[in-house]
């Protein structure tokens, strides 16, 4: 079935550093790709997503690029901030519409000044 | 617009016990999905609900069930509660075949 992996965290950083939540994929076909964003104390917000092979996806900073040689969708961004700090997930929807989404089991940053 | 809402934000029950939580989705949206976020995890698709019917269900056992009403609200109940179902459970709505819009959860503790 439809699975995704994504690095463990928590990945800390100092504020302006460059990210990478590396996010690679099994599935059927080629799916659109997600990434969602859980803030302390909220619940998920869609982040950013690709539809198809090379799109790249992009929101606050942060891109993604769907890159079906490698099965991955990478999160980067290139200067954090500690308004940052989340739990990240990379996600991936069921073929046919967006009936069920499977998710990573979610990355932790946290951005220090 | 208010966004998806659920109810209540925190509830403790013992184990044996019954559940029901509460969405209302986004305003336009006739779709509710459900989902299970245990600590440290990602969420677990429970089911979804369109046109009140049950459309879809992930590995979850019969004492998970749901309901969706007219308005396209919808409630989660769980039966028979034991420890492992301790977790943050999340609704999500959409308009069928969009994207999915997630509420704040119900953290719900088990004892």
């Amino acid at each position: 079935g439809d699975s995704v992996t994504q690095m463990e965290g928590p990945v800390t950083l100092s504020e302006e550093a460059f990210l990478t939540i590396n996010c690679t994929y099994t599935a059927t076909g080629y799916p659109s790709l997600f990434w969602y964003v859980q803030y302390p104390g909220e619940g998920l917000q869609l982040l950013l997503k690709a539809t198809k092979a090379d799109d790249k996806g992009s929101n606050k900073g942060f891109e993604a690029t769907y890159r079906k040689e490698t099965t991955s969708f990478h999160l980067e961004k290139g200067s954090v901030q500690v308004s940052d700090s989340a739990v990240y997930f990379c996600a991936l929807p069921s073929p046919g519409g967006y009936q069920k989404v499977t998710f990573g089991t979610g990355t932790k940053l946290q951005v220090i000044p | 617009d208010a966004g998806v809402t659920q109810s209540p934000t925190h509830l403790i029950k013992t184990r044996g016990q019954q559940v029901t939580l509460r969405c209302s989705p986004k305003s336009g949206h006739d779709t509710v999905s459900w989902y299970q976020q245990a600590l440290g995890q990602g969420p677990q698709f429970i089911f979804q609900y369109y046109e009140e019917e049950e459309r879809q269900r992930g590995n979850f056992p019969d004492r998970f069930s749901g309901h969706q009403f007219p308005n396209y609200s919808s409630e989660l109940n769980v039966n028979a509660l034991l420890l492992g179902d301790s977790a943050l459970y999340l609704c999500a709505s959409s308009s069928d075949g969009y994207e999915q819009y997630f509420g704040p959860g119900t953290r719900l503790t088990v004892t």
